[in-house]
């Protein structure tokens, strides 16, 4: 069965530090890999698209990896600031139009 | 980037009538848009799959004359909640494809309609 399993569940940490959320997927055939982040109340916001070929992409404070062999992903995000509480999601692509969401990862900063 | 607008934002209806969400490519043609539902602190539930000129491909479980889904053109879908009751109350999120990197395309997501029903 397609999966994609995100952890932490939720995440505390104070402004300034970093923090590194997981992803772990089943799905087959894989196409990409996405992060989104999802303010309370909104709908999610792109922050990363990984292909089966790239390993790491970086998006400002935001860096994302990829080893589709242990068919693991994370998140890193560098010197967290209070905006980046959010929810984090995690969706694989299997094949076409076809997106496996992972539960997601609530992160809170503060300050 | 590509934008997805979602009308209404916020909705308030009493129970039994029905409530019309509208989700929009602006600047590209989708012709595959996705319906989802969220409740609070859980992740998005894909609903149902929206194809341009053909029936929506509803996820196990939903109810299709409940959640009627129209795609009449390639840059807008409806969400039509029928007979809506409280438990109806939700966030209703639409996510549009658009074509290009590889055979899934981007997504796009709107941002989200809040439907409360009295």
């Amino acid at each position: 069965k397609n999966q994609v399993e995100q952890s932490p569940q939720s995440l505390i940490i104070l402004e300034g530090k970093n923090c590194t959320l997981q992803c772990n997927y089943t799905v087959s055939p894989f196409s990409n890999l996405r992060w989104y982040k999802q303010d309370t109340g909104r709908g999610p916001v792109s922050l990363t698209i990984m292909t089966f070929s790239e390993n790491t992409k970086s998006n400002g404070r935001y860096t994302a990896t990829l080893d589709a062999d242990t068919k693991q992903s994370s998140l890193h995000i560098t010197a967290s600031q209070l905006s980046d509480s959010a929810s984090y999601i995690c969706v694989v692509s299997e094949g076409t139009y076809k997106y496996i969401f992972g539960t997601g990862t609530r992160l809170k900063v503060l300050a | 980037g590509a934008v997805v607008s979602q009308h209404p934002s916020r909705v308030i209806c009493k129970s039994g009538t029905s409530v019309k969400i509208e989700c929009r490519s602006l600047d590209f043609q989708a012709t595959t848009m996705f319906w989802y539902r969220q409740f609070p602190k859980k992740s998005l539930m894909l609903m149902a799959t929206s194809n341009e000129g053909s029936k929506a491909t509803y996820e196990q479980g939903v109810e299709k004359d409940k959640f009627l889904i129209n795609h009449a053109s390639l840059t807008l879908s409806t969400l039509t909640v029928t007979s809506a009751h409280p438990e109806d109350s939700s966030f209703y999120i639409c996510s549009a494809s658009k074509p290009g990197l590889g055979s899934s395309g981007e997504l796009f997501f709107g941002e989200g309609s809040r439907l409360t029903v009295l």
